[in-house]
C-alpha cells in the first residue's frame, strides 16, 4: 500500500473556527489532491498540488486554502468552518498527472463535523 | 466537464453470481479509473484503462472508447466484494487533476 496518512481521522469543531487537515506521504509523489465526499455526489476536488509551493484550485475550492511547503505534506485549511463543510475529506497522491499510467492512491479519509 | 453516470446505483446478488457494473461518460477520454471503496471508507484504485480489457484476479474491466462506456465485471462474487465501486474520468486533455467521479454503485453480496 502507498504510504499516505491523513490526520486527524475524525474531527468535530464549531462553526467559525479554523481547522487544518494534514496529508502526509512517504512515496515522494509529485501530485497531491484534496477531495471531499458527500452523499449524492461523487468525490469532488477541492485543491491540488503539482509540486512544492505549487497549488491550484479544484471545483469546490471556496472556503478552503492549502499549503505545500515540503514534498511529503499537503495541508488543507478551513479558515472559518461552516456546517456546509461537514464532509469526509480524502487526500490522494499520484506520481504524475496523466491518467493514462498514473494511479491514484488514497488516504483513509478524515470525517469532519462542523456544529 | 465530463459527465459520468454509473448503473445500477445499488446491486444485491448472491455469492457466486457474475456481477456487471456500468459507467458511461459524455466526453472522449484518454483513460478511465475504477476504484473500490470499502465499507470502512478506504478507497483503493482497481484499474486504469484506456482501451480493451484488463483483468486482475476475479475482476475484469473493459472499455469501449467509441461508445464512451466501461464495465466492471466480477466473476464468482464473494461477500468480501461488497463495497462501493466508483468510476472516474478526466476532462478532455487533462489528467488526474480534472477527474469527474461517478456517484458509485453499492454492491452487496449475500452469502
Amino acid at each position: 500500500d502507498a504510504g499516505i496518512t491523513q490526520s486527524p481521522r475524525h474531527k468535530v469543531t464549531e462553526t467559525g473556527t479554523p481547522v487544518t487537515l494534514r496529508c502526509h506521504q512517504t512515496e515522494n509523489h509529485r501530485y497531491m489532491y484534496w477531495y471531499r465526499q458527500d452523499p449524492g455526489h461523487g468525490l469532488r476536488l477541492i485543491h491540488y498540488s503539482y509540486g512544492v509551493k505549487d497549488t491550484d484550485k479544484g471545483e469546490v475550492s471556496d472556503g478552503y486554502s492549502v499549503s505545500r511547503s515540503k514534498t511529503e505534506d499537503f495541508l488543507l485549511t478551513l479558515e472559518s468552518a461552516t456546517s456546509s463543510q461537514t464532509s469526509v475529506y480524502f487526500c490522494a497522491i499520484s506520481p504524475i498527472s496523466s491518467s493514462y499510467n498514473s494511479p491514484l492512491h488514497f488516504g483513509n479519509g478524515t470525517r469532519l463535523t462542523v456544529t | 466537464k465530463n459527465e459520468v453516470e454509473q448503473s445500477p446505483q445499488n446491486l444485491t446478488a448472491q455469492e457466486g453470481e457474475f456481477i456487471t457494473i456500468n459507467c458511461s461518460y459524455s466526453v472522449g477520454i484518454s483513460a478511465l479509473h475504477w476504484l473500490q471503496q470499502h465499507p470502512g471508507g478506504g478507497i483503493v484504485s482497481l484499474f486504469m484503462l484506456s482501451s480493451g480489457k484488463k483483468k486482475h484476479g476475479r475482476l475484469i474491466a473493459t472499455i469501449n472508447i467509441q461508445e464512451k462506456h466501461s464495465s466492471l465485471h466480477i466473476t464468482a462474487s464473494h461477500p468480501r466484494d461488497s463495497a462501493v465501486y466508483i468510476c472516474a474520468v478526466p476532462t478532455a486533455n487533462f489528467g488526474n487533476e480534472k477527474l469527474t467521479f461517478g456517484t458509485g454503485t453499492r454492491l452487496t453480496i449475500i452469502p
